[in-house]
């Protein structure tokens, strides 16, 4: 398994604005993921990113509004930018360790 | 468009019943298939993942694949008041647990 922290736990943010969530994984993985989670809904990939590479975003993602760095094999940052209240959700990063998925708690975003 | 269909139910049973939760997808190349559960509030956590036809029991759990039928289910046995949650139904295009779609989710509630 893996232990994944993620900070800030939770923001309101003031619409405009930009946050950068950062993911921790207590060993070296290969793959992280970024995921939404809009209130009420299930989950939707947003990007997949791999250490020394551009991350890989699905459609309707791009990458001026979700820049991600993936810096090292144990750290990802997302970054939610000129923010909207459509923007107001819970963000989750995800580790690949064998041939299962982990989630971190999640950053619980809210845009005024 | 590769999707995942789940009952949103909310589903009751009563304490002890068998729990059933259906899912199907719509992308005939899936190859691997997970069941994550998720308290309110909390981060989906991994049940089980199954990739070929047939049952695979772990405990309490029981998963169900038939990919003629593009169909995956998990049987809840001796449901408990702590199994009420939301269970998602994720698939995979490979074998590898990575760039998951997930369904909408299934609450489901136990009842004492």
């Amino acid at each position: 398994s893996a232990v994944i922290s993620q900070k800030p736990s939770r923001d309101i943010c003031q619409r405009g604005t930009s946050l950068t969530i950062q993911c921790q994984v207590d060993s070296q993985v290969t793959m992280m993921f970024w995921y939404r989670q809009q209130p009420g809904q299930s989950l939707t990939l947003i990007a997949t990113a791999n250490q020394g590479s551009e991350a890989t975003y699905e459609s309707g993602f791009v990458i001026d509004k979700f820049p991600i760095s993936r810096p090292n094999l144990t750290f990802s940052t997302l970054t939610v930018s000129n923010m909207s209240p459509e923007d107001s959700s819970i963000y989750l990063c995800s580790v690949e360790v064998g041939n299962e998925q982990f989630f971190g708690p999640g950053t619980r975003l809210t845009v005024l | 468009q590769k999707e995942v269909e789940q009952n949103s139910g909310p589903l009751s049973v009563p304490e002890g019943a068998i729990a059933s939760l259906n899912c199907t997808y719509s992308d005939r190349g899936s190859q691997s298939f997970f069941w994550y559960r998720q308290y309110s509030g909390k981060s989906p956590e991994l049940i089980m993942f199954i990739y070929s036809n047939g049952d695979k029991e772990d405990g309490r759990f029981t998963a169900q694949l038939n990919k003629a039928s593009q169909y995956v289910s998990l049987l809840i046995r001796d449901s408990q008041p702590s199994d009420s949650a939301t269970y998602l139904c994720a698939v995979g295009f490979s074998e590898a647990a990575r760039q998951l779609t997930f369904g909408s989710g299934t609450q489901l509630t136990v009842l004492p």
